[in-house]
């Protein structure tokens, strides 16, 4: 049975600090995504990592992706309110585009 | 316009109903998927079709039926609801080699079953 873990599944930071959410996954996969989900909302696509040691930034979120360990990382830079959401990772186990999600880390970004 | 709608948004029925929930795209993708999302659980895949003559179960499809009218349509069925079929229900589609290979998402169709 495939398994994509997350962790932690809650997170409460202080804006400024910095912070790793980790996604572990089961199966051989070079491909891993990493969606946001607002309270009440749709989950939007933030990166998309399709090799061993593919690193993507956008803004304050970095994502890199080890295959050998079967990790992937989001690193959070000097966090500020707006990032408060929940964050999935999903990996495609090369079946062909069928995604395997995580349980998602809720982050809550306090003042 | 919305990429990936969906229809209803919201929906109350009760146990034993058959309802249906759909899903249009205007991205103009082959594959579309319905996953399904409980508290706590993430998102799990319930069917997904990679062109109209192509459905596929997914890991949880028992209880659900789908039907692919067209390339942008994807309906997804409960023949007969029960409370435990009570989610978040989205419809994604996706284009490998294009778009960067991700799924887009829609909006999302809230079911309570009574």
């Amino acid at each position: 049975e495939l398994k994509v873990e997350q962790n932690p599944l809650f997170l409460s930071m202080q804006e400024g600090k910095n912070y790793t959410i980790y996604c572990n996954y089961s199966t051989t996969s070079d491909r891993l995504y990493w969606y946001r989900q607002d309270p009440g909302k749709s989950l939007e696509s933030l990166f998309v990592l399709l090799s061993n040691g593919a690193v993507k930034q956008e803004g304050r979120l970095m994502a890199s992706l080890d295959t050998k360990a079967r990790l992937s990382t989001l690193h959070i830079t000097a966090a500020v309110h707006d990032l408060s959401a929940t964050y999935f990772c999903a990996v495609d186990p090369n079946t062909g585009n069928q995604f395997y999600f995580g349980t998602g880390t809720s982050l809550t970004v306090i003042p | 316009d919305a990429d990936v709608t969906q229809t209803p948004r919201n929906r109350i029925t009760k146990t034993g109903k058959r309802i249906m929930l759909e899903c249009s795209q205007t991205k103009g993708h082959d594959r579309m998927y319905w996953y399904r999302q409980d508290p706590g659980l993430g998102l799990q895949l319930i069917y997904y079709s990679f062109d109209v003559k192509d459905i596929n179960k997914g890991e949880i499809s028992d209880g659900y039926s789908v039907s692919r009218q067209a390339q942008a349509k994807f309906s997804l069925s409960l023949e007969s609801a029960i409370p435990n079929q009570t989610a978040l229900y989205f419809c994604a589609t996706s284009a490998p080699g294009q778009d960067t290979d991700t799924q887009y998402f829609g909006p999302g169709t809230r079911l309570t079953v009574l």
